[in-house]
């Protein structure tokens, strides 16, 4: 069974910095880009960014491009999402997604939320 | 950016079909997904590569995309099938959400 459980959420305040992680298991970890989307409280979905299997090609979306950073650990099958310069627009829930490969996400986490206050 | 709209809201009565519109540019050229989603809840796919199914959706639900417009419809709505709605489609280096539809069966 696919599974992707992320953790690593909390309250920052505006400015600060923390680290997402997203464990996946149940599938050859290393075949597969991940992305990161998030959910405003009340809003809609936001694509994130982006890694392809091997995490040599990254993608962002501008409203995170320099603050934010993706990697993957393919030998501990571990997405993360690195957050810096943080701000109250940032507050979200964070869902790591599996990419298909064919232009859709086929299994989804449980979310983790970030808390931006002072 | 690549941006895609939705209508906020849609109504539909238990039973009859409900449809929620997709709206980009050339978006029929591009491959779109929906995914439905409930209060509390991560994201779930509905329709993939523009009008398939994955296992385990019911036939009620089925998707077009041409032109400018992809459509997902819901036949024979039943309550279980309120909740948010969101298409998807990739560009070449993100892979941008509509504003998502609420979809109300009442």
């Amino acid at each position: 069974e696919v599974q992707l459980v992320e953790s690593g959420g909390g309250l920052v305040p505006p400015g600060g910095s923390l680290r997402l992680s997203c464990a996946a298991s149940g599938f050859i970890f290393s075949n597969y880009a991940l992305h990161w989307v998030r959910q405003a409280p009340g809003k809609g979905l936001e694509y994130v960014s982006a890694i392809n299997s091997n995490g040599d090609r990254t993608y962002y979306a501008n409203s995170v491009k320099g603050r934010f950073t993706i990697s993957r650990d393919n030998s501990k099958n571990t997405l993360y999402l690195q957050m810096g310069s943080l701000r109250t627009e940032d507050m979200a829930v964070y869902y790591c997604a599996r990419d298909s490969s064919f232009y859709y996400y086929d299994y989804w986490g449980q979310g983790t939320l970030v808390t931006v206050s002072s | 950016s690549y941006e895609l709209t939705q209508p906020p809201s849609v109504s539909v009565s238990p039973g009859q079909t409900a449809s929620i519109t997709c709206s980009g540019d050339k978006l029929g050229d591009k491959y779109a997904s929906w995914y439905q989603q409930k209060p509390g809840q991560s994201p779930v796919l509905v329709i993939y590569q523009d009008n398939k199914r994955p296992s385990g959706i019911p036939e009620r639900f089925s998707g077009s995309n041409s032109g400018n417009t992809a459509t997902l419809t819901i036949s024979g709505t039943q309550a279980v099938d309120e909740a948010d709605y969101y298409c998807q489609a990739w560009d070449s280096r993100s892979a941008p959400f509509g504003g998502g539809t609420k979809l109300t069966v009442l």
